[in-house]
């Protein structure tokens, strides 16, 4: 049975990488892990996939090790309007798409 | 703007009542997928569809039901509502095979 964990809260201060790790077994072998953003009362945001090893973007980068049972987004510099909830959302094997609990990052001035 | 339309944004009812959301998923998007999120809870993944068909079923009560129409707009019918089915329902949309694109979500507020 696919298990899907992340931690449920992080803290951080403005300027600091903040790195949050996913743990997801029993993944589809052959398809992205995504990750997304959310604002209270907004639908979720994409902000970047992979498939393996390195993946950046202009908002993030996403670090994925050879046996793909965990994933770990990397925001570079945060900014208090980095305040959020950060879903990731490994591939099935059952074409269930679920999301991992969420993160609440909360950024400090 | 993620392109992905949903409506109403809100909407107010009574338990047993019966009530349908709907969603218009970007242009060009095959896939429509909808979850439940309820007050300070996760995204709980209902139903997929691809260009019209069913594709994947999660945890989706028998009380609710969703078709995708040959425009490609999907509707979720939920009925004999009850207080717990209170929640924000978001419709997403893609043309890869995750949810790409949410629309703003409707607010369902029984009472």
């Amino acid at each position: 049975l696919a298990k899907t964990t992340q931690p449920i809260s992080m803290d951080s201060y403005e300027g600091q990488e903040v790195n949050i790790t996913c743990s997801h077994n029993n993944i589809a072998t052959n398809d992205y892990i995504t990750w997304y953003q959310q604002f209270p009362s907004q639908g979720p945001r994409f902000i970047i996939q992979g498939y393996k090893t390195k993946v950046t973007n202009e908002v993030a980068s996403l670090f994925i090790p050879a046996d793909r049972k965990s994933s770990t987004l990397s925001l570079p510099r945060v900014s208090l309007s980095d305040t959020a909830v950060y879903y990731c959302l490994p591939p099935s094997n059952t074409g269930k798409l679920i999301f991992g609990q969420g993160t609440t990052l909360q950024v400090k001035p | 703007d993620s392109g992905v339309t949903q409506t109403p944004k809100h909407l107010i009812t009574a338990t047993g009542q019966r009530v349908t959301l709907r969603c218009s998923p970007r242009s060009g998007d095959l896939s429509v997928y909808w979850y439940q999120q309820s007050l300070d809870q996760g995204l709980q993944f209902l139903i997929q569809y691809y260009n019209g068909e069913e594709r994947a079923k999660g945890n989706i009560l028998e009380r609710f039901s969703a078709q995708q129409f040959p425009d490609l707009h999907s509707e979720l019918n939920l009925s004999s509502l009850e207080l717990g089915d209170s929640a924000l329902y978001f419709c997403a949309s893609s043309a890869k095979t995750v949810p790409q694109y949410f629309g703003p979500g409707t607010r369902l507020t029984v009472l």
